[in-house]
């Protein structure tokens, strides 16, 4: 069975730019949920979907926003780039809230 | 909101050591708590999960405990080896909230 799949692994941007982030979740699961991870401030909750639907939001601006299609393969998106974005972005998928949660190899985002 | 505090943030100990590593969650209300492992650069590898009706699991050297009431769960290394090192992370479910993890270098 092929684990959570995350797209690209690496990645440059310009601050200022937009970014979209991808996860391919472990197939059956249904749920999607994606972290930042940064020296500073550890493993911080961005957002969850299940099924299509934001299900739980972390404290992050409205610059950070995501989706999930019908498939369960989601997107997270960063508009306008900040030198503080840079990080690793991490996805974990799971088949629900009673289930372990299962993560991907995450995409290192560099904002220069 | 949940808080998660994992004790000690680090640990250095000689190969062979059996070792605890401890996680305390402020809201008891959980549906279960899962123990990964990160090493540098990486993602998450799950160890363990333990729902919140059980009480322990156990997979090989590792065994984690879970009490509830309390808001704590442990994480017993047996016999701890130089591929054990990493940063071990605690997550109790709902609300998605890590620990800052307890960084653990075995010495050969």
């Amino acid at each position: 069975k092929a684990g959570v799949t995350q797209t690209p692994r690496y990645l440059i941007k310009t601050r200022g730019q937009q970014v979209t982030l991808s996860c391919s979740p472990i197939s059956g699961h249904r749920s999607v949920s994606w972290y930042q991870q940064t020296p500073g401030q550890g493993l911080q909750f961005l957002f969850e979907y299940f099924s299509e639907t934001q299900r739980n939001k972390g404290n992050f601006p409205g610059r950070f926003s995501g989706r999930q299609f019908s498939n369960s393969r989601s997107e997270m998106n960063v508009s306008t780039l900040e030198l503080g974005d840079s990080a690793l972005y991490l996805c974990a998928s799971s088949s629900g809230q009673g289930d372990g949660a299962f993560f991907g190899q995450g995409t290192r985002l560099t904002v220069v | 909101k949940q808080e998660v505090t994992q004790i000690p943030a680090a640990l250095s100990v000689p190969e062979g050591e059996n070792l605890v590593l401890n996680c305390s969650f402020t809201d008891s209300a959980i549906y279960n708590l899962q123990w990964f492992r990160q090493d540098p650069g990486k993602g998450l590898t799950s160890l363990l999960l333990i729902q919140s009706s059980q009480r322990e699991q156990t997979s090989g050297r590792l065994n984690a405990s879970l009490d509830k009431s309390s808001g704590r769960s442990t994480l017993y290394i047996a016999a701890s080896q130089p591929g054990d090192s990493a940063t071990y992370l605690c997550a109790p479910k709902p609300k998605s909230t890590f620990g800052d993890g307890t960084t653990l270098t075995v010495k050969p």
